[in-house]
């Protein structure tokens, strides 16, 4: 029940594909965030867009290229992955100045 | 020192009990202050916000100490329904959240 969606919900990839993740929300929000959490942690900010401009990058490798094509959507793509780069990617959105976050359900990723 | 600190537990509390966690942030120029819980295998879900005055939510109770840098949930009569992890979230910069690493209920029959 949750209003932002997150495909796919689960990913396995090896380290030389590329994939993408993908977030939409329709709630009017134009912030949108990538967090990645591993097991047993808190999650970690990676990225951070306001109204479709990156504004904070957390000096993420460049194998994790976002990017924010329209007020809706938020897209991470994965390139040449390591293991521990396996996670949970949770993608969140707020009001621009509101840090209230609403997340989506994640996408539980494996890279072999 | 970690930018924002809680205490792992497990809390192990009984229904009907009172329990309360607490978290330390470091940065004090901080402007925002939030709880989220968190269940297993699920997305963190906004509790609440915390001001200075201290805010109540029905059972739930948040305060906020920017002397000292704390931060405290009181939850109340717990239900079996309240085990899950409570985050502490810090505004630490614009649009930009720090999560402690979550405190563990477990609330029995």
């Amino acid at each position: 029940d949750t209003e932002v969606t997150q495909t796919p919900k689960h990913l396995v990839m090896g380290m030389t594909n590329k994939k993408s993740l993908k977030c939409e929300q329709h709630m009017g929000h134009r912030a949108m965030y990538w967090y990645k959490q591993k097991a047993k942690k808190p999650p970690e900010l990676m990225f951070v867009y306001s109204y479709e401009k990156l504004s904070i990058n957390e000096s993420v490798p460049s194998r994790f290229s976002p990017e924010c094509p329209n007020s809706s959507l938020l897209n991470l793509h994965l390139h040449a992955l390591q293991p521990e780069d396996s996670a949970l990617y949770l993608c969140a959105s707020s009001q621009v100045g509101d840090e209230k976050l609403f997340f989506g359900s994640g996408t539980q990723l494996s890279v072999l | 020192r970690k930018e924002v600190e809680q205490d792992p537990g497990p809390f192990n509390v009984p229904e009907g009990a009172t329990v309360a966690f607490n978290c330390t942030y470091s940065n004090s120029a901080s402007q925002s202050f939030f709880w989220y819980r968190q269940d297993c295998r699920k997305e963190p879900k906004l509790l609440m916000s915390v001001y200075s005055s201290g805010n109540e939510d029905g059972r739930f109770t948040a305060q906020l100490n920017r002397a000292s840098q704390y931060i405290s949930l009181l939850i109340r009569d717990s239900k079996l329904s309240d085990s899950a992890t409570y985050l502490c979230v810090v505004g630490v910069g614009f649009q930009k959240l720090v999560f402690g690493t979550g405190t563990r209920l477990l609330v029995s029959p």
